[in-house]
């Protein structure tokens, strides 16, 4: 079956530092979507991207797609303290209505 | 706009005692609907998931059930609860056939003791 994995699970960043967090696929995605969980509450969506090597930004944070549809990653740059959470990618393929979440990974910050 | 309700907000349990989660989904119709669970500091894991009205998919064997009732009604039951059920249980929707975003709704905190 499809599996998602992400790297890495664990992320403690130093505020005001930049850092990456990336998803692969087994499979060939239709879209990746990328969603945080801030503590305690459930996961909210951030992005989709849809086309191969897509890149998009919000802000401080980039994601990208890659070519192969098969991988993406989200970098955050200048992490600040309301960075915290944990940051999901979630893929689905054509012919499959399940997003398949990759295991997450959980940012701190250090002040 | 669309709207998911999930309740209870916790709920502690002891073993053996039957379990009943509903979620609701309101704004929309014939979403996929899906209950996945959380770990303590692990990621989300698809328990079930529903095209439509009485059709349910499960993805791992284990001691709980879903039914759809309603077109935007999704529970999660189980007859006997396991310690091992204890997590963070989330109902969510997407529309059907499209590549858009899922909505969680507030999640379940269960603790069985």
């Amino acid at each position: 079956g499809q599996q998602v994995m992400q790297i890495p699970q664990y992320q403690h960043v130093q505020e005001g530092e930049d850092f990456t967090t990336y998803c692969n696929s087994s499979t060939t995605l239709s879209n990746i979507q990328w969603y945080k969980q801030r503590p305690g509450g459930h996961p909210v969506f951030l992005i989709q991207l849809v086309k191969s090597g897509e890149v998009k930004k919000q802000k401080r944070l980039t994601f990208q797609f890659g070519e192969a549809k098969k991988n993406s990653s989200l970098h955050i740059t200048a992490t600040q303290t309301t960075d915290v959470g944990t940051y999901f990618c979630a893929g689905s393929k054509s012919n499959d209505y399940k997003l398949s979440f990759g295991a997450g990974t959980t940012v701190t910050v250090r002040a | 706009s669309q709207t998911i309700h999930q309740w209870p907000a916790t709920l502690v349990q002891p073993v053996g005692s039957p379990l009943s989660l509903e979620c609701t989904v309101e704004g929309t119709s014939n979403p996929n609907l899906y209950w996945y669970r959380q770990a303590a500091g692990r990621g989300l894991q698809l328990l079930f998931y529903s095209v439509g009205i009485g059709q349910i998919s499960s993805e791992v064997p284990q001691n709980l059930s879903a039914s759809r009732p309603q077109d935007r009604q999704f529970i999660l039951s189980s007859k006997k609860l396991l310690l091992s059920d204890s997590g963070f249980y989330l109902c969510a929707w997407d529309f059907l056939r499209g590549n858009t975003e899922a909505f969680f709704g507030q999640g379940t905190r269960l603790t069985v003791v």
